[in-house]
C-alpha cells in the first residue's frame, strides 16, 4: 500500500485566498484525522470521520475551516478565508478501529502571506 | 484540565547510551497509551503502544513502561545509535474516546557519534 497520500506537500498563498487540503487514506481504514502542527502548540486534533461520518470537531478553530469526506477514499480540509496565523504542517492520518494505530501522510506545508 | 507533557527541551546523549524519554499526564484514564517517532518534514511514525494493564512492552532495542498510578510512561532506546535521532511524541488515548489520540509536545533526541 502507498501509505496515507496527502496533497500538495507544500502550498504558499496570500491572506484571503481559499485552500484546499487533500488526502487519500489507507485503503480499508475506516477513521481519519485531521491534525495541525506548528512549534507553539503542537500536534492537534482538528477534527476525525469514523466511516466517513464527522465524529468530532471540536478542534476546529473557526467557522472559516470545514472537512468532509465524500467517500471512504478522500477527504478534504478547506480554509476559507486563510489567514497568516493559519500557516502550520497539516497532516492527514488514518487508522482501522481496534487499537487505532495511526498512519500519517508526509503532510501539506501551509504558508499564507 | 487535562495535561500531556514531555520534556521540551533536546536530550542530548552519546551513540551506544541507553536514551530515556519522559511522558507525564493529568486528569487522563487512559485505555492505552502509544509512542510516535517524527522526523524532519515527514509525519509521525507509530512505534508502540502499552495497554493501562501492562507494565512493560519491548520492541527490539525499545521498552515502554506505563505506571498508571504515577500517570506516567517512560519510552527507553538501548544501545542508542545517530539513526535514532528523532522527535519522539506520546499520544493518549482517554476512556470513552473513540478514536481520538491526544499528543504530547514531544521531545527531541540527539545522538552523537
Amino acid at each position: 500500500d502507498a501509505g496515507v497520500i496527502q496533497s500538495p506537500r507544500h502550498e504558499v498563498t496570500e491572506m484571503g485566498q481559499e485552500v484546499t487540503l487533500r488526502c487519500k487514506p489507507i485503503s480499508g481504514h475506516n477513521s481519519l484525522f485531521w491534525y495541525r502542527q506548528t512549534m507553539m502548540r503542537g500536534l492537534e486534533l482538528l477534527i476525525y470521520f469514523n466511516n466517513n461520518v464527522p465524529i468530532d470537531d471540536s478542534g476546529m478553530p473557526e467557522d472559516r475551516f470545514s472537512a468532509k469526506m465524500p467517500n471512504a477514499s478522500f477527504s478534504t480540509l478547506k480554509i476559507q478565508p486563510s489567514e497568516p496565523r493559519d500557516s502550520a504542517v497539516y497532516f492527514c492520518a488514518s487508522s482501522l478501529g481496534g487499537q487505532n494505530i495511526q498512519y500519517f501522510g508526509a503532510g501539506t506545508r501551509l504558508s499564507v502571506l | 484540565s487535562q495535561k500531556i507533557e514531555q520534556n521540551s527541551e533536546a536530550l542530548n546523549i552519546q551513540e551506544g547510551k541507553t536514551a530515556t524519554l519522559t511522558c507525564n499526564y493529568t486528569n487522563y484514564s487512559p485505555a492505552y497509551l502509544q509512542w510516535y517517532r517524527q522526523d524532519p518534514g515527514r509525519g509521525p511514525v507509530f512505534l508502540l503502544l502499552i495497554r493501562e494493564n501492562e507494565k512493560e512492552k519491548r520492541k527490539e532495542r525499545l521498552k515502554v513502561t506505563f505506571d498508571t498510578t504515577l500517570k506516567q510512561s517512560l519510552f527507553h532506546i538501548t544501545a542508542s545509535q545517530p539513526a535514532d535521532s528523532a522527535t519522539y511524541l506520546c499520544a493518549l488515548r482517554p476512556n470513552n474516546a473513540g478514536n481520538m489520540l491526544t499528543f504530547g509536545g514531544g521531545t527531541r533526541l540527539m545522538v552523537k557519534p
